[in-house]
């Protein structure tokens, strides 16, 4: 079946560090996969998407990369800022109808 | 432009009683969704709807009901409130056709069954 595995967090760092969020999949055969965001007290949006082997979603300044021989879509981001504190969360589609989302990772981003 | 409304934003409910979560898209998908978000769980698919007329159960379906109305609307109802239905509530829609792929939330209704 499909599902997805994300860093446990919570994860706490001080502005302009290096950010990095763990994804992993497993999935039958060739889906999308995305980064959500979640923002205190609204619905999900999405912060960037790759929807084949070696695409580069990015987004924001966050980056993040489709590898299938690892099958992983880790999200990066050089320098975090206060107002990127959120819950992301590491989400995969195959067919467009069902989505398939990780346990989200909740960041707080301290000046 | 406003994507997904849904409402009631709060609501708080005895065990035992019915509510009905109502969600309308103004985009023109043909795809809708009712998640559940619950700490450590992420997101869970209860119902979801491919196009008017159809629906089909999710990850966690039991103790729910859906109606596609029409095109615009997909409503969730609880016919007897259960603790164990405390959550945040969240319809989303897309457009499958398109291949976009993105899924576009509402802002999520919070209920608390007492």
């Amino acid at each position: 079946g499909n599902s997805v595995t994300q860093m446990e967090g919570p994860v706490t760092l001080s502005e302009e560090a290096f950010l990095t969020i763990n994804c992993t999949y497993t999935a039958t055969g060739y889906p999308s996969l995305f980064w959500y965001v979640q923002y205190p007290g609204e619905g999900l949006q999405l912060l960037l998407k790759a929807t084949k082997a070696d695409d580069k979603g990015s987004n924001k300044g966050f980056e993040a990369t489709y590898r299938k021989e690892t099958t992983s879509f880790h999200l990066e981001k050089g320098s975090v800022q206060v107002s990127d504190s959120a819950v992301y969360f590491c989400a995969l589609s195959e067919t467009g109808n069902q989505f398939y989302f990780g346990t989200g990772t909740s960041l707080t981003v301290i000046p | 432009n406003a994507g997904v409304t849904q409402t009631p934003k709060f609501q708080v409910l005895k065990t035992g009683q019915s509510m009905t979560l109502q969600c309308a898209q103004d985009m023109n998908h043909n795809s809708m969704y009712w998640y559940r978000q619950d700490p450590g769980m992420g997101l869970r698919l209860i119902y979801y709807s491919a196009s008017e007329g159809t629906t089909d159960k999710g990850e966690v379906p039991n103790g729910y009901n859906v109606s596609r109305l029409n095109k615009r609307e997909f409503s969730l109802r609880l016919e007897s409130a259960a603790p164990s239905q405390t959550s945040v509530y969240f319809c989303a829609s897309s457009e499958r056709e398109l291949n976009t792929g993105e899924l576009f939330f509402g802002e999520g209704s919070r209920l608390t069954v007492l």
